[in-house]
């Protein structure tokens, strides 16, 4: 079984300030992979950044950032300089493997709210 | 463009019937999934396919149904056996073969009981 869990329900955080937002994760795949996406107030999903399990160096997209620690099974999104755009629902996504078919699960997100 | 479709955008379903939530891709992907958020909340994966003709229950399959008879159609019933059919649905869908391969998610559904 795979689980993705997001502690923090909600967060603050200052215009052109960073913040991390957590994501542990656990699963006894050998080969898996990490996606963060965002959801706006409107409701559509955007992809922001993915992390594979056997990838050395942590991945960036443009101010977006992901802290893996694999040993600790976490996977924390930092947003560098937040935007007031930066508003929304974020939520950590695992891909693994169930019976020899691929499952995504989700976390339960975090709302960050960036004040001016 | 190339892009999710999912129709209608709100649905209402009255006590005993049965609804289904369309959802149509034409990006050539393999995968495709059903998600129900609730207000506040998380995704929660109701049934997921690989290939045409298969497909396996998520977390929260009980009272739902799907068929995947065509690869770019992954229609979701919401039946009567699902006692609290409110809250938001997504589908999504994803290019197989590659673990970096991220899923496209359509704009949902919103489902209301009347």
């Amino acid at each position: 079984a795979q689980k993705i869990t997001q502690t923090q329900p909600g967060m603050f955080v200052q215009e052109k300030e960073a913040v991390t937002l957590d994501c542990t994760y656990d699963t006894s795949d050998p080969s898996y992979g990490l996606f963060w996406y965002k959801q706006p107030s409107s409701g559509e999903m955007i992809f922001l950044i993915y992390q594979g399990s056997y990838d050395q160096q942590n991945a960036t997209e443009g101010r977006y950032s992901l802290n893996f620690q694999k040993a600790r099974k976490s996977a924390n999104l930092v947003i560098s300089a937040s935007q007031l755009g930066d508003s929304a629902m974020y939520f950590c996504a695992m891909r693994g493997t169930s019976g020899g078919y691929q499952k995504v699960t989700f976390g339960t997100g975090t709302k960050l709210q960036v004040i001016p | 463009d190339g892009g999710i479709t999912q129709s209608p955008k709100y649905l209402f379903r009255k006590e005993g019937q049965n609804v289904t939530l369309s959802c149509e891709q034409n990006l050539n992907h393999d995968a495709m999934y059903w998600y129900r958020q609730d207000p506040g909340q998380g995704l929660r994966l109701i049934y997921y396919s690989q290939i045409v003709n298969d497909f396996q229950k998520g977390d929260i399959a009980e009272g739902y149904s799907v068929s995947r008879e065509k690869k770019e159609s992954f229609p979701l019933t919401v039946t009567s056996a699902q006692k609290n059919p409110t809250a938001f649905y997504l589908c999504a869908s994803r290019l197989g073969g590659s673990w970096n391969q991220p899923q496209h998610f359509g704009d949902g559904t919103r489902l209301s009981i009347l």
